[in-house]
């Protein structure tokens, strides 16, 4: 069974410029996170899905951050425009079961590191 | 609001000797418990879990954990350690009957010497 897919894995910016991660879940999968994982933290949930529709986006910096989950499959995040601190490792996870569903465990992917300029 | 405390930043041991990653936490409601590991330049990968039942939780590659409530504590165990087991711990918590929400505390590395 194939894990879940991140692309890319690096990318470097200029400040105030934009970026765009994408994220492939396992196949099945109706949940779906992003985390952002600064140098020297454990990751920090950004945005949760159950299938297309968003569960949990409170942490997400509405004023630059942004993603979606067209037809419940593939994802995207987006930062516009990147600021010096957005500098981290950007983590998607799937989920087979319903949001809150502990049995179900989170598979992670490798995860995307930005780093700002 | 829940909150992780990893005791530890670093933990240097050597091969086959034992060691325990600590972890405590904080909620004000019942909570699932999990620990996930790290190795360089990859995802998490989840070692084990507290859903509920017997306090003692076995998981992946040896490890084990022990819920203590009155403790607040969900501490990792390994009674011999191997090279390969060298990466980052993270523990992680999360209320019961939330939408899944992980908090994760800052990490622990795990370093195994010869």
């Amino acid at each position: 069974e194939a894990g879940v897919a991140q692309s890319p894995r690096y990318k470097i910016i200029e400040k105030r410029q934009s970026v765009a991660f994408w994220c492939n879940p396992i196949s099945g999968h109706a949940t779906l996170y992003w985390y952002q994982q600064i140098l020297g933290q454990g990751p920090k949930l950004l945005i949760q899905f159950q299938n297309n529709g968003v569960v949990d986006d409170s942490q997400l910096p509405k004023d630059r951050f942004s993603a979606e989950r067209l037809k419940g499959v593939d994802s995207t995040l987006k930062i516009q425009p990147a600021k010096l601190e957005d500098s981290a490792v950007y983590l998607c996870a799937s989920s087979p079961g319903l949001a809150g569903l502990f049995r179900n465990e989170q598979f992670f992917g490798p995860g995307t590191r930005l780093t700002v300029l | 609001a829940q909150s992780v405390t990893q005791l530890d930043s670093q933990v240097p041991v050597f091969e086959e000797a034992p060691v325990e990653l600590r972890c405590n936490y904080s909620s004000s409601v019942s909570v699932y418990l999990f620990w996930y590991v790290q190795y360089p330049n990859q995802g998490l990968q989840l070692l084990l879990k507290y859903l509920s039942g017997s306090t003692l939780v076995k998981g992946i590659n040896g490890f084990e954990a022990e819920f203590n409530k009155s403790q607040t504590s969900f501490h990792l165990r390994k009674p011999s350690v191997h090279i390969s087991d060298t990466a980052e711990y993270f523990c992680a918590v999360s209320e019961t009957g939330s939408q899944g929400n992980l908090i994760f505390g800052k990490g622990t590395k795990l370093s195994v010497k010869p």
